[in-house]
């Protein structure tokens, strides 16, 4: 696609269920981020992939927390036994990664309640 | 560890008026990147201004512009004829050779009519 796409754009979930965010980066983008956004904050790094291996695991706020990427493309990241402090925007971006360094192209985010 | 600090959690600017927000950064590296996005209240974050900081020359993009100070690790942001639009979250961010993009907490804009 043209740019980065997340789904969903916003889930509601029950505290204890498990959740799964998607993200489809821009078509030949090697490096892939997530980033949290709580309300009004900045953002909090996550995780970055190069392709499908995550150099840099060291966001993950806790083991309830996984992430993985398929084929150098889709991420999703996963959130096992959810809890009302995960509440937040998840946002994803892409870059052109190896040998580049420069602008990350960000999706809208996914915004996830939990209740 | 790169740590990107903006002072200021809220500013506020009339219409047309000119303003600066502030960005100071720690790092041991000597070839890195520095940014500036745009948050607006539609989520989306849109790149403002990018500097390379092997540059002297500080980015200029439209009413858009930086003044870097390499030595000092201070990297503001300089909006001139604000305008209405121009309202939203502006974070700073750092990069360098690993790709690993740190962001600022933010500062949120408002420009009044």
């Amino acid at each position: 696609g043209a740019g980065v796409s997340q789904s969903p754009s916003n889930k509601v979930t029950e505290k204890g269920k498990d959740v799964e965010l998607r993200c489809d980066p821009i078509s030949g983008h090697t490096a892939l981020y997530w980033y949290r956004q709580s309300l009004g904050q900045g953002l909090e790094f996550l995780i970055y992939f190069q392709g499908n291996s995550a150099p840099d695991k060291s966001g993950l706020p806790s083991d309830r927390f996984s992430a993985e990427r398929t084929g150098g493309s889709v991420s999703t990241l996963t959130i096992q036994r959810t809890q009302q402090e995960d509440s937040a925007v998840y946002l994803c971006a892409s870059s052109l990664g190896t040998g580049w360094i420069g602008e990350l192209f960000f999706g809208e985010g996914s915004r996830l309640t939990v209740l | 560890a790169q740590t990107v600090t903006q002072s200021q959690p809220e500013m506020s600017v009339q219409e047309a008026e000119t303003v600066t927000l502030s960005c100071t950064y720690d790092t041991s590296e000597n070839n890195y990147y520095l940014f500036w996005y745009k948050q607006p209240p539609s989520r989306q974050m849109i790149l403002v201004i990018r500097q390379e900081a092997y540059k002297q020359q500080n980015a200029t993009e439209n009413r858009f512009s930086v003044n870097f100070q390499k030595a000092a690790k201070s990297f503001s942001l300089k909006i001139s004829d604000s305008q209405l639009g121009d309202t939203a979250m502006y974070f700073c961010a750092f990069i360098y050779n690993n790709n690993d993009m740190r962001f600022g907490a933010g500062t949120r804009l408002t420009v009044k009519p």
